[in-house]
């Protein structure tokens, strides 16, 4: 079973709009950390967060912001005013708390967001 | 000033031939991953080292094996490949000691086209 699901395969929108791409996970666990990562059509894959599974408090960065609901299993990503250099493919990552996993991160299939100008 | 680095970037090769991709960290990590990102960008890991000791081997063919000859780097080695080997492999680490959870820091990749 996917630990990570990302239902949104491809979100295209208009420069300025704002997007959340969703992110819903899976695990046994109470102690688990949850990231999302960048992919920039170049190929590198960006870190842009992490969250810890006590700390539901939503963050926000810049034009970003992140909403974790345990309550639904869900960490989903928000970019305020889109501009077309946020195109790219978003993952959504796991880490739980398991002997057997210790670091593994499971990743999302990713959502492609492209940034129309 | 490059954190992870990969060698070499773009590796086309022949099947059944065997072939190297070198990774090296100067964050002074002790926890470094191998991934592998298919066609449909779909990222699994293969393999993780912790201090020269490997913790994590998933279920991937024996003609892989990595190798660490120290804390700052893992190789990986691939042995008579074959075109579904076709891929980009990411080598990541992370932050010593404290903590599995903190992130991972990825290198730029080694795209692998087996012809």
């Amino acid at each position: 079973a996917q630990k990570v699901t990302q239902a949104q395969t491809e979100i295209s929108v208009v420069e300025k709009e704002d997007v959340t791409l969703d992110c819903v996970y899976e695990t046994r666990d109470t102690t688990y950390y949850l990231f999302w990562y960048k992919q920039p059509p170049s190929g590198e894959l960006v870190f842009l967060i992490r969250r810890n599974s006590f700390d539901e408090q939503n963050e926000i960065s810049g034009r970003y912001s992140w909403n974790f609901q345990k309550s639904t299993s869900s960490f989903n990503f928000t970019i305020t005013a889109s501009q077309v250099v946020d195109s790219a493919v978003y993952f959504c990552a796991l880490i739980e708390n398991r002997g057997s996993t210790l670091g593994r991160l499971y990743f999302g299939r990713g959502t492609q967001l492209t940034v129309w100008p | 000033d490059t954190a992870v680095s990969q060698t070499p970037k773009y590796l086309v090769t022949q099947m059944g031939n065997d072939k190297s991709i070198k990774c090296e960290q100067n964050l002074g990590h002790d926890t470094m991953y191998w991934y592998k990102q298919d066609s449909k960008k779909f990222l699994k890991i293969m393999f993780s080292y912790n201090n020269k000791e490997l913790i994590i081997n998933e279920t991937v063919p024996n003609r892989f094996s990595p190798k660490s000859p120290d804390k700052a780097h893992l190789n990986l080695h691939i042995n008579s490949l074959e075109l579904g080997d076709s891929a980009v492999y990411f080598c990541a680490s992370s932050s010593p000691g404290t903590s599995v959870y903190n992130e991972q820091f990825f290198g730029p990749g080694t795209r692998l086209t087996v012809l």
